[in-house]
């Protein structure tokens, strides 16, 4: 069975400094890995994927993640946070590179960036 | 706003009432999600359409659930004689299906409270 895991359900960090979100997987299939991204009163947003193609893969507002099969790991990083990253973000794999039909979420990993 | 569409934002309603949630997808997708999402935890996949089939759904979605998409373009998720254990935010998504590019697009959620 496909799941996630993340390891810190809160992370704290000063503004300009780096973030690290970690994500360990477990899948039967090669997974198709995501980061999505909650703001308060604002839905879901995708961050980034991964689906079988480059290892480190970029995405919106600085974003960045790398799989590691090794690992089991698709860790979140960003060079230097900004206030407007706090929010909520999880980690999700699907079935298959093409199946969109159902995610996987982790329990998620509240950021707060302080001043 | 040409994104997903759910209504009412909130619902509070006592132990025992039906309620019924509302979502409109982006115009184009012609795949819709529903996901339950309860405090601290991670949205769960509750059931999904292709146009207006109907084609799965979670165990977590009990006989007292309904959800329907009569003409491939609303949903609505009906919860009947609700229970405190209901509460929650139910999420719809969206995707075109064709272009199978893994990115779910998300409402703002319907938060339930059942008294």
């Amino acid at each position: 069975a496909q799941s996630v895991t993340q390891l810190d359900s809160h992370v704290s960090v000063s503004e300009g400094t780096p973030v690290l979100l970690r994500c360990n997987y477990s899948s039967s299939y090669s997974p198709s890995l995501f980061w999505y991204v909650q703001h308060p009163n604002k839905g879901l947003q995708l961050l980034l994927k991964y689906t079988s193609a480059a290892t480190l893969v970029k995405g919106i507002n600085g974003f960045e993640a790398e799989f590691k099969k090794s690992e089991t790991s698709f860790h979140l990083t960003k060079p230097s946070a900004h206030m407007s990253d706090a929010a909520e973000y999880f980690c999700v794999v699907t079935l298959g590179s093409y199946n969109t039909d159902k995610l996987i979420f982790g329990t998620g990993t509240r950021l707060q960036v302080f001043p | 706003d040409t994104g997903v569409s759910q209504n009412p934002r909130h619902k509070i309603t006592k132990r025992g009432q039906n309620v019924t949630f509302r979502c409109d997808p982006i115009s184009e997708h012609n795949r819709l999600y529903w996901y339950r999402q309860t405090l601290g935890q991670g949205p769960e996949f509750l059931t999904y359409f292709q146009n207006e089939a109907q084609l799965e759904k979670s165990r977590l979605l009990s006989d007292r659930f309904s959800a329907e998409r009569p003409k491939g373009s609303f949903s609505t998720l009906e919860i009947q004689r609700t229970e405190q254990g209901d509460s929650a935010m139910y999420l719809c998504a969206s995707s075109h299906g064709l272009t199978n590019t893994g990115e779910l697009f998300f409402g703002e959620g319907s938060r339930l409270t059942v008294l």
